[in-house]
């Protein structure tokens, strides 16, 4: 599966829109992209996931690029809820065992 | 619906003690998962199970056995607990091997 970059930290006003890159230069073609999100002390949460077209769900909207060898996780409305390590994540589809391999991630801080 | 849940929440071993922890699903999950994850770091997988009746190894399987009997269980054994498996572990399923992940909320497993 192919690594992803992202920054360790960001910080957010509270009622803004947080914009969480992610690199993953090396992706092929039948990699798709995965967000988890992990609160302090709790399992990560699943968030969305998408191939090379835009995604939304009540949660968040990924956005691909045209090459896919970026993405960026929108949280439209942030709010304190929020704060968390956002896990980028890139795998290939496959039933030889869902073997997500979870980075460093990013830690956001949604302020007042 | 429980979703996943992991027994015990908090442990203290001394070297060399033996324990299971375990994790249960009610959603009918085929995928099960045992991750450990370390302070700092992301998370690393141990082992999974694409069925009942089968296990396979992951990143860091060294140390720790599994047991998949029943669907809806999936068991993380120490059979000698050493200091270095100090950490917190998460177990997680699918429907299917592409399918987003469910966690459960962890146990914290302190070896002295």
């Amino acid at each position: 599966d192919a690594k992803t970059t992202q920054p360790p930290s960001m910080d957010c006003a509270e009622g803004r829109a947080a914009n969480l890159p992610c690199n993953h230069s090396t992706i092929s073609g039948n990699e798709y992209v995965y967000w988890y999100r992990q609160i302090h002390s709790q399992g990560p949460q699943y968030i969305i996931h998408g191939l090379k077209n835009n995604e939304t769900n009540e949660m968040a909207s990924l956005i691909i690029t045209e090459d896919r060898k970026s993405s960026t996780l929108i949280l439209p409305h942030a709010t304190l809820r929020d704060t968390a390590v956002y896990y980028c994540i890139v795998r290939e589809h496959n039933n030889a065992g869902n073997m997500l391999t979870f980075g460093g991630g990013t830690r956001l801080m949604v302020k007042p | 619906n429980a979703g996943v849940t992991q027994t015990p929440k908090f442990r203290v071993l001394k070297t060399g003690q033996s324990m299971t922890l375990l994790c249960a699903q009610d959603m009918n999950h085929e995928y099960m998962y045992w991750y450990r994850q370390d302070p700092g770091m992301g998370l690393r997988l141990i082992h999974y199970s694409v069925g009942e009746g089968t296990t396979a190894k992951g990143e860091v399987p060294d140390g720790y056995n599994v047991s998949r009997l029943k669907k809806q269980n999936f068991l993380l054994g120490l059979e000698s607990a050493a200091p270095s498996q100090t950490s917190v572990y998460f177990c997680a399923s699918s429907y299917l091997g592409n399918s987003p992940l469910h966690f459960g909320n962890g146990t914290r497993l302190t070896v002295t």
